[in-house]
């Protein structure tokens, strides 16, 4: 069974650092690898989506990488601003979109103004 | 475009009653999902349609869950005889199929209390 562990769980920075995220996932054999965010209330934001064959997606500050053969996956988000403040979920896929997607808890980030 | 929605945004009801949740997937997806986000269990996967087949219904949590499709595109959660335990916020997410390179598009979700 596949298993989503994000590593922190919490983390608070000041605005402007460049901080990175981190996941880890049991079964290697997976077709890809979603990242979102979570405001306080709200549904989940679609960040970035690694395919198995990729190596990383970049969108604006964010950069995804995903090494398969290793289980883990890290979000990198450069230049941090407030507004990032926000909780972060990794999720995979494993049944090519046929069993949902399995997520980690998460972490919660605060960007200090 | 519109995004996913789902209704209603609350519910509170009662333990023993049914209640029924609804989501309206982007047009065109014929992929849909449900999940459930409890306090401390993080987010796990119910079920999905694809069109309106739901070919595995072994995520459902008890017999007292059920979930429809109609016509390609809105689909219902089904809660009989809810129990406190079922509190917990109901995620639908839909994408354009069922497939590896699809990504996933979650509406605002249903926050179920149970008295």
């Amino acid at each position: 069974k596949q298993e989503v562990t994000q590593i922190p769980a919490a983390l608070s920075v000041p605005e402007g650092e460049n901080l990175v995220l981190n996941c880890s996932f049991t079964d290697s054999a997976i077709y890809n690898l979603q990242w979102f965010r979570q405001d306080p209330g709200k549904g989940l934001t679609s960040l970035l989506l690694i395919q198995s064959s990729q190596r990383e997606q970049t969108s604006g500050r964010l950069n995804a990488s995903l090494d398969k053969s290793s289980g883990r996956s890290t979000l990198y988000i450069a230049a941090s601003q407030p507004g990032d403040s926000a909780t972060y979920l990794c999720a995979v896929d494993s049944g090519g979109g046929a069993d949902g997607l399995t997520f980690g808890k998460g972490t919660h980030l605060i960007i200090q103004p | 475009g519109a995004g996913v929605s789902q209704s209603p945004s609350n519910k509170v009801t009662e333990k023993g009653k049914d209640v029924e949740l609804r989501c309206d997937p982007i047009s065109g997806h014929t992929a849909l999902y449900w999940y459930r986000q409890s306090l401390g269990q993080g987010l796990e996967f119910l079920i999905y349609f694809q069109g309106n087949s739901a070919p595995d219904k072994s995520g459902l949590p008890s017999d007292r869950f059920s979930a429809e499709r109609t016509g390609g595109s809105v689909s219902t959660l089904t809660i009989q005889r809810t129990q406190q335990e079922d509190s917990a916020v109901y995620l639908c997410a839909s994408s354009w199929q069922i497939s590896r390179i699809h990504e996933q598009y979650f509406g605002p979700g249903t926050r179920l209390t149970v008295t």
